[in-house]
Parts: C-alpha cells; sequence; structure tokens
C-alpha cells in the first residue's frame, strides 16, 4: 500500500527542471507532498485533493491524476536549496490511514 | 508560535525494554500523527490521535501503543523492544482530523542494544 516513487534518486545542476512521481495501487482522496533534508523533519510542501487540481508553490508545482492514482511533483530551475529527500503521502478513499512513499533523493549541485 | 516538541530527541534502551515517547503538538492542533522512519523501510505510519481518541492505526503490532491527553499532548509506548524498533520517531501535529498540513517535531532517535 505504500506509494511507490520514480526515480529513487536524481542529480541536477542549478537551474535545471526535474519530475518526480509518485504512484499509488489505491483509489486516492488525496496527496501529499513533503521534503527532508538530511538530519531535519519533513516539511511540508503542498496538498492536492482528489480532482486533478494542479497546485503551485514558489517554482514547485504538482498535478494529481486521480483516474491512474498518480501525482507528480515538478521542480523548475532547481536551487541549491531543492536539496533533500521528496516524499509523496496519500490517503486513500477508503479508510484513513496515511501512507508516505518510498522517497526520492534529489541533488542540486552548483 | 512554538512548533512541535519530542522529548527525548535521543535515547538508548536494551531488548526487552519498554519506553515511552512524548510528543507535545503545536498549540490549538488537536490531530497527532506518529511515523517510524528508518532507512530501510522508509517513513511508515503508526496510529493518529484526534481528540483523545486513535482514529487510526497502521500495521504495526501490539508491541506499539499510544494516547492522548485532554492538551492534545500525546505519548506512545513500546513494550518489549527488539533490535529492530531502532528507528527515529516522528510526530505529527495537524489543525483537524483530516490530514492537512502536518508539522513535524526532530524525531526521537530510538537505538535498541
Amino acid at each position: 500500500q505504500q506509494p511507490v516513487q520514480s526515480p529513487q534518486a536524481v542529480i541536477l545542476r542549478e537551474g535545471e527542471d526535474a519530475v518526480i512521481n509518485c504512484s499509488s495501487s489505491k483509489a486516492l482522496y488525496s496527496v501529499h507532498w513533503y521534503r527532508q533534508k538530511h538530519g531535519e523533519a519533513p516539511v511540508f510542501l503542498m496538498i492536492l485533493l482528489k480532482g486533478g487540481e494542479q497546485k503551485g508553490h514558489e517554482k514547485i508545482s504538482a498535478s494529481f491524476n486521480e483516474k491512474k492514482q498518480q501525482s507528480s511533483l515538478y521542480l523548475t530551475a532547481s536551487q541549491l536549496s531543492y536539496s533533500g529527500t521528496y516524499f509523496c503521502g496519500t490517503e486513500a478513499n477508503t479508510g484513513n490511514q496515511f501512507y508516505f512513499g518510498t522517497g526520492t533523493s534529489l541533488t542540486v549541485i552548483p | 508560535k512554538a512548533g512541535v516538541t519530542q522529548t527525548p530527541r535521543y535515547l538508548i534502551k536494551t531488548r526487552g525494554q519498554q519506553v515511552t515517547l512524548s510528543c507535545s503538538p503545536i498549540s490549538g492542533h488537536r490531530s497527532v500523527s506518529w511515523y517510524q522512519q528508518t532507512p530501510g523501510q522508509g517513513l511508515q505510519f503508526l496510529f493518529e490521535y484526534f481528540s483523545e481518541t486513535q482514529r487510526n492505526k497502521g500495521n504495526f503490532p501490539g508491541r506499539f501503543s499510544g494516547r492522548q491527553f485532554s492538551n492534545s499532548r500525546s505519548e506512545m509506548n513500546v513494550s518489549t523492544l527488539e533490535l529492530g524498533d531502532s528507528a527515529l520517531y516522528l510526530c505529527a501535529s495537524s489543525l483537524e482530523v483530516s490530514y492537512n498540513e502536518q508539522f513535524f517535531g526532530p524525531g526521537t532517535r530510538l537505538t535498541v542494544l
């Protein structure tokens, strides 16, 4: 039931773009995105509710395809501060457990 | 506004012992969730409490339990510790019942020897 993220790891140069995908086997009510820097707690980025809504947060945005139970996180013009591990979190339509994805390690280099 | 606090920050126990971890949510937040984070398993949901009631529970054995007090502070307890319980235990608070924006505490690093 844990969502699967891809890629597992990615290395970018400053200014490059990246896409992180999150896929669930369950019909989803919501998808959340968090970023965790090394040695720190996860920090909330955004929530997407079913309805295909796309949200944005500075140069980070996300989409949610409820029919495919998939979400994608888009990072544009990456900055060094974007480095960290990105987790999607999902709440299914049925049941209220919250599952974090497998994580994607993103490293931005100068 | 003070953030989520967790105590203790570090803990070393031996197999068979029990441990209690504490979490104080952000003032006004009524929902507290607990997660276990390990390098191999990632972030795994333990349970969620709202208004002193356990609303949801993850797939963990009964050795893992928790409770929430009337002031929304929460504790989790692990009995009969096993080596595999070594992990970072994170709690997160949010305003309402649904999994809205969750604010995480710094975690308690538990090492079982």
